[in-house]
């Protein structure tokens, strides 16, 4: 069975500071791997994913992931964090066979202050 | 381009009731999955339909079904309502549901709350 590890469940940063939301999954089949992020009250949107080709991801709102196989990791990061950052984050799985859907981790919060 | 919508936003049932909740994916997609996020939690998948047909299900009850309708909206329903089901509950929809990375796409939700 697929899993997702978020290894953080809070992250406090100060504005333009870099950062890392670390995520780490287990798979024995080919898996597709995104990050979301969820503000408050909100429903998730999409900040990158990686399906296959090179291993470093860019997003939006700067944001870029790196996939490494070996590690089974797809760590996020941002070179320098603004307050509007602060939200949940969530790092997800797919695997590639039909009917499945996505499976989650249990979402990291970024808490960025001045 | 019309986004996913949910509604109701807000629901408060008491146990033992029953409640529907709906979904209109974005134009184009076939797709419906619905996942039940409690609060501090990820969201967890409960089922998938794919053109009216349920296509995947997640390790939920049977008291949580669902229907697809032929211009690809959707309804969650769950029957005897416990407070454990207290939850937002989010609708996503996307273009196939076979082998492939199809993106999903989420609404905003609905908040159930059951006393």
């Amino acid at each position: 069975a697929q899993s997702v590890t978020q290894l953080d469940s809070q992250v406090p940063v100060f504005e333009e500071a870099p950062v890392e939301l670390r995520c780490n999954y287990s798979s024995s089949v080919s898996v597709y791997l995104f990050w979301y992020v969820q503000y408050p009250n909100q429903g998730l949107q999409l900040l990158l994913k990686y399906l296959s080709g090179s291993t470093l991801v860019k997003g939006i709102n700067g944001f870029e992931a790196e996939f490494n196989k070996s590690q089974t990791s797809f760590h996020l990061r941002k070179p320098s964090v603004h307050i509007s950052d602060t939200a949940e984050y969530f790092c997800a799985v797919r695997v590639n066979q039909a009917g499945t859907a996505l499976i989650f981790g249990k979402g990291t919060t970024l808490s960025v202050s001045s | 381009e019309t986004g996913v919508t949910q509604s109701p936003t807000h629901l408060i049932k008491t146990r033992g009731q029953q409640v529907t909740l709906r979904c209109s994916s974005q134009s184009g997609h076939n797709t419906v999955s619905w996942y039940q996020q409690a609060l501090g939690q990820g969201p967890q998948f409960i089922f998938q339909y794919y053109r009216e047909e349920e296509n995947g299900r997640g390790n939920f009850p049977p008291r949580f079904s669902g229907l697809q309708f032929p211009n690809y909206s959707s309804e969650l329903n769950v029957n005897a309502l416990e407070l454990d089901d207290s939850a937002l509950y989010l609708c996503a929809s996307s273009l196939g549901a076979g082998t492939g990375a199809y993106e999903q796409y989420f609404g905003p939700g609905t908040r159930l709350t059951v006393t």
